[in-house]
């Protein structure tokens, strides 16, 4: 039982190139979540999806795309990145009954030059 | 959410038990109160919750003043894995697609 796994762990990109982070849960959960940390600071939310094919906006959504193929999978797109993009990605999943119990991965660093 | 006020940072001795405290004095009533920590470099990790009763697991105690303005988390005996940032959350329970508001949370050493 792996959890919540997110690839890659650690990505350098060049201002203007896209990229896709992608989550996987294996808990069965319908609840999955975006979070960027920025340092010092706590988890902001980007977006979120309560089922497949559903998503939502979070706080900070701009600059990102979400999507939920899979109960399984949810993937966050950057179309073309900026520095201000420069942070850690968290990804979380929980079931519907309990999103207040959110099970995170390890994140992803990304670092926009 | 209520907004909570936790210390920036605290020291422990491994093997005694740390007491994390945790302000929340606008909490309304049918408002949870969670502990998360992060280890550095990784995800947030849910510890325990509790609405008025004292809660305990595996991991910790939570204990809730009886007017439910502030709360205190107990890690029994302090390990040096537990060092880490540690949360304090206030929300209500269930509600579907909510976030997690993380705070600055207190930072805690686990000293030998």
């Amino acid at each position: 039982n792996a959890g919540v796994t997110q690839t890659p762990k650690f990505r350098v990109l060049k201002t203007g190139q896209s990229m896709t982070l992608l989550c996987a849960q294996d808990m069965n959960h319908e609840y999955m979540y975006w979070y960027r940390q920025d340092p010092g600071m706590g988890l902001r939310l980007i977006h979120y999806s309560v089922g497949e094919g559903t998503t939502a906006k979070g706080e900070v959504p701009d600059g990102y795309n979400v999507s939920r193929l899979k109960k399984q999978n949810f993937l966050l797109g950057l179309e073309s990145a900026a520095p201000s993009q420069t942070s850690v990605y968290f990804c979380a999943s929980s079931s519907s009954g309990r999103a207040d119990i959110q099970y995170f991965g390890a994140g992803t660093r990304l670092s926009v030059l | 959410d209520a907004k909570t006020t936790q210390p920036p940072s605290m020291d422990c001795a491994e093997g005694r038990a740390a007491n994390l405290p945790c302000n929340h004095s606008t909490i309304s009533g049918n408002e949870y109160v969670y502990w998360y920590r992060q280890i550095h470099s990784q995800g947030p990790q849910y510890i325990i919750h509790g609405l008025k009763n004292n809660e305990t697991n595996e991991m910790a105690s939570l204990i809730i003043t009886e007017d439910r303005k502030s709360s205190t988390l107990i890690l029994p005996h302090a390990t040096l894995r537990d060092t880490a940032v540690y949360y304090c959350i206030v929300r209500v329970d269930k509600a579907a697609g909510n976030k997690l508001t993380f705070g600055g949370g207190t930072r805690v050493l686990v000293k030998p």
